[in-house]
């Protein structure tokens, strides 16, 4: 176990449906992001919320949206999504303050939609 | 621009055989590079890292990686491959020159065959 946690881990909903991922850390990093995994594709790193880091959000759809009340939680919130959003979604933390330290990754969740 | 290449998509190998994994990249300042590892139904875990000095690292789980500056490389490696290897192996980079992102290749299946 890395000390990332995210729930659900399965979720299977529909285009027109509203839903939300969380993950979970209290490792005391404060960098947080969501990337998304598909099959043979490079991991897509989606949003990053640190101190020291931009969020990346230029090239990921309106209908994803990220929230970090603080930095133990991150939340990613989907509404009408497309079926080719499915994906493994991954949470990872990493201490900022030096480039060289590791990211800490949560088990995924599996999106599938309908 | 940063960028990594991991030019297999797969790799087999014979239990107790040596493996090789390769790994190349590009950034713009001096690189410190990762290698990750994920298991079925799991997030990425750490394996090893290079930030500077000794160009072999030694990591989790008997491996290590050798860092070659003027091929811009960064194999893994494992003087004896298990079968309990087998996973999707990553290899990801930051630069020094304060990039926000870590950059991941798009990952080599290793198939370990007992």
């Amino acid at each position: 176990e890395t000390g990332v946690t995210q729930t659900p881990r399965h979720l299977v909903m529909g285009m027109t449906n509203k839903k939300s991922l969380k993950c979970e850390q209290h490792l005391g990093h404060n960098a947080m992001y969501w990337y998304k995994q598909s099959a043979k594709k490079p991991l897509e790193l989606m949003f990053v919320y640190s101190l020291e880091e931009r969020v990346e959000n230029n090239s990921v759809p309106s209908r994803f949206s990220p929230e970090c009340p603080n930095s133990s939680h991150l939340f990613l919130h989907l509404h009408t999504l497309q079926p080719e959003d499915s994906a493994l979604y991954l949470c990872a933390s990493r201490p900022s303050g030096s480039s060289y330290n590791e990211q800490f990754f949560g088990p995924g969740t599996r999106l599938t939609v309908l | 621009a940063q960028s990594v290449a991991q030019p297999e998509d797969q790799v087999n190998v014979a239990e107790g055989n040596p493996l090789t994994v390769k790994c190349t990249y590009s950034v713009s300042g001096n690189p410190y590079l990762f290698w990750y590892v994920q298991y079925p139904n799991r997030g990425l875990q750490f394996l090893l890292k290079y930030i500077t000095g000794d160009n072999l690292v030694k990591g989790s789980y008997g491996f290590e990686a050798e860092f070659n500056k003027s091929q811009t490389s960064f194999h893994l490696k494992k003087p004896s491959a298990l079968v309990s290897d087998s996973a999707l192996y990553f290899c990801a980079v930051r630069d020094d020159t304060g990039g926000f992102k870590t950059i991941f290749g798009a990952g080599t299946r290793l198939f370990v065959k007992a």
